[in-house]
């Protein structure tokens, strides 16, 4: 079965704090995509990465195929960067993304 | 170059009625994806479209939802005789022809059902 699993899925953290949001996946996919949804319900797409690392900014993704898993990073957090992180994949064979259940984070100043 | 465009991002109607969401992809990008989030609930694929074919409908509901992707215009997700269970975010995304880059989310259209 295809599936997408995010952990944690609320997470508060103070101003200034490292974060880490991971994502498994349970079968192969050719790519993984991390999403951010404002509190207004817009989306943005923040990555799409196939292997290794990308880094805009404060964001960093990984990811480890072989594993089949991957985390979304912000360093130096901001109230600013409140907001739901959604990890998304196409599994092989399929262009439909099929998503996490998010994670709600929550940045206090 | 212009994101991805969907309007209204308010739709209002009344049970019974017909809802038209529209969705402009990105220049250069000839897929389209249709993604609804019921309230409280995460993403959940609908269709993926090319121009003029439907690729893939499983995430569709099997009455009253349609979705086009004409040669000329917007893709149009057409929700007939709505229901209150029909109220939710309705996001696009779109994509250009090779499979392996991101799809670009539009802003949604939030519908509700009165």
């Amino acid at each position: 079965k295809n599936e997408v699993e995010q952990s944690p899925q609320n997470l508060t953290a103070q101003e200034g704090e490292f974060i880490t949001i991971n994502c498994s996946y349970s079968v192969g996919i050719s790519a993984l995509h991390w999403l951010q949804q404002h509190p207004g319900g817009g989306i943005v797409s923040l990555f799409m990465l196939s292997s290794g690392k990308k880094k805009h900014g404060r964001l960093i993704a990984t990811i480890n195929i072989q594993e089949k898993h991957s985390s979304l990073h912000i360093t130096a957090s901001h109230p600013r960067d409140s907001a739901v992180y959604i990890c998304a994949a196409p599994f092989f064979g399929n262009e439909k993304l099929t998503f996490g259940t998010g994670t709600r984070l929550t940045i206090i100043p | 170059n212009a994101g991805v465009m969907q309007n209204p991002r308010h739709l209002v109607r009344r049970r019974g009625q017909e809802a038209r969401l529209r969705c402009s992809p990105m220049k250069g990008h000839s897929h389209v994806y249709w993604y609804r989030q019921l309230p409280e609930e995460g993403l959940k694929f609908m269709v993926y479209l090319q121009k003029e074919n439907i690729i893939d409908e499983s995430g569709m509901p099997k009455e009253r939802f349609s979705a086009e992707f004409p040669k000329e215009g917007p893709s149009i997700l057409r929700i007939q005789q709505v229901v209150r269970g029909d109220s939710a975010a309705y996001f696009c995304a779109s994509s250009p022809p090779s499979f392996t880059d991101t799809q670009y989310f539009g802003p949604g259209t939030r519908l509700t059902v009165l």
